[in-house]
């Protein structure tokens, strides 16, 4: 499809791991975001990769890549009621004078005691 | 790191008003900005990418006239929603570029556009 693509919703038990996948569109992306959004509030970049890249870890978040299949996964290790939010993907294409870049349709990650 | 401040937070106003909406870097020089839109409980769409001194580039469907942007420094861009109406209202998130590839964009906090 032409869309990034995430599921919608997730939950998991506080101390859980949780696992947020994404399929993206353009082989061609050069980086791959993670993106975290509170309710009213902007986007706080959480990691991103390279597209040469299979995995970037960063303390609690694990990114995987796998470019075969445009799909990309972020795993965050014992989760916490503070990492309930909208989780976004985001691909970038560059266009000349900076990079443009494609959101996913966002996952909600729910987070129970 | 970078940081960027978008003003208003909040507009609640008229309908037929205009309303500016800017975006500032704070601590990097922006050769690009980027203008994004954003319905409840969905994703962000790009309307257009407005580089410093020249004219902003609006994705398809983005009425130009009706959402005018300026980008007259390397610190600043401003949206402009002209002549307001209820289905304008939305949540827009601006965007900043080095032009650096291979440095994420920095976003700012996002304004949250309600026209009565």
């Amino acid at each position: 499809g032409e869309d990034v693509e995430q599921s919608l919703f997730l939950s998991v038990r506080e101390g859980d791991s949780s696992v947020i996948n994404c399929t993206y569109t353009d082989s061609s992306s050069t980086y791959l975001y993670w993106y975290k959004q509170e309710p009213g509030a902007g986007l706080q970049l959480l990691t991103y990769i390279f597209s040469n890249m299979d995995m970037k870890q960063d303390q609690r978040l694990t990114v995987l890549l796998n470019k075969k299949d445009k799909h990309l996964s972020l795993r965050i290790a014992d989760t916490q009621t503070g990492d309930s939010a909208i989780y976004f993907c985001a691909e970038s294409k560059n266009t000349g004078t900076a990079s443009k870049l494609t959101f996913g349709t966002g996952t909600r990650l729910q987070v129970t005691l | 790191g970078a940081v960027v401040s978008q003003h208003p937070s909040r507009v609640i106003c008229k309908s037929g008003t205009s309303v500016k909406i800017e975006c500032r870097s704070l601590d990097f020089q922006a050769t690009t900005m980027f203008w994004y839109r954003q319905f409840p409980k969905q994703s962000l769409m790009l309307m257009a990418t407005s580089n410093e001194g020249s004219k902003a580039t609006y994705e398809q469907g983005v009425e130009k006239d009706k959402f005018l942007i300026n980008h007259a420094s390397l610190t600043l861009s401003t949206l402009t929603v002209t002549s307001a109406h209820p289905e304008d209202s939305s949540f827009y998130i601006c965007s900043a570029s080095s032009g650096d590839f291979n440095q994420p964009q920095h976003f700012g906090d996002g304004t949250r556009l309600s026209i009565l």
